[in-house]
């Protein structure tokens, strides 16, 4: 059974440029959360995606935008990338409803931007 | 908002060691406590987790009780390896929603 897998692996991008990162959540699950962790902090959360909707989402600009397809894999795009967006992006899947809230994480994909 | 807030790093300790990370957590509701482990180079694994008061959680000799008076989530490992050197993140989430993360304890196990 395939877990969580993330590509690619990393990214090296220039200012004002844009990236798209991809997930394929574990068999079985529904519902995709993107993370972004800075150097030396803990992930904080962008956005999660359910039924190929954004329900929830973080403190985080427009600049960032997400989608969903039919087979419950999600992208994260960046427009316009600043220095700052540099951070480990990580990707977790988990079952909507009931007490099944546990999210399970991909390796991540490691964006550096010049 | 919620929030959590761990003790801070890094932890250095010899192996067999005893081990304890302090977490504390604010929330409104009735949230699921985790601990996640991100070994260098890696993202997160779920480490364990508790899901209601009192609840202990357990896994590779790692614990931790989830105490609703006191809104703490301390992570304990009675003998601590090298292998156990890692950041430990301790979360909490409320229903489906997002995961609300510490800042992370660096821990190194000298041999």
């Amino acid at each position: 059974d395939a877990g969580v897998t993330q590509s690619p692996t990393h990214l090296i991008k220039t200012r004002g440029q844009q990236v798209t990162l991809r997930c394929s959540p574990k068999s079985g699950h529904d519902t995709v959360s993107w993370y972004q962790q800075a150097l030396g902090q803990g992930p904080q959360f962008i956005f999660q995606y359910y039924e190929e909707e954004e329900r929830q989402r973080g403190n985080f600009p427009d600049r960032f935008s997400g989608h969903q397809f039919p087979n419950y894999s999600s992208e994260l795009n960046v427009n316009a990338l600043l220095l700052g967006d540099s951070a480990l992006y990580l990707c977790a899947s988990s079952q909507r409803g009931g007490s099944k809230n546990i999210q399970y994480f991909g390796a991540g994909t490691r964006l550096s931007v010049l | 908002g919620d929030s959590v807030t761990q003790m801070e790093g890094p932890v250095t300790l010899s192996e067999e060691a005893f081990l304890t990370i302090n977490c504390t957590y604010t929330a409104t509701g009735y949230p699921s406590l985790f601990w996640y482990v991100q070994y260098p180079g890696e993202g997160l694994q779920l480490l364990l987790k508790a899901t209601k008061a009192d609840d202990k959680g357990s896994n590779k000799g790692f614990e931790a009780t989830y105490r609703k008076e006191t809104t703490s989530f301390h992570l304990e490992k009675g003998s601590v390896q090298v292998s156990d050197s890692a950041v430990y993140f301790c979360a909490l989430i409320q229903g489906a929603q997002k995961l609300v993360f510490g800042q992370g304890t660096r821990l190194t196990i000298n041999p």
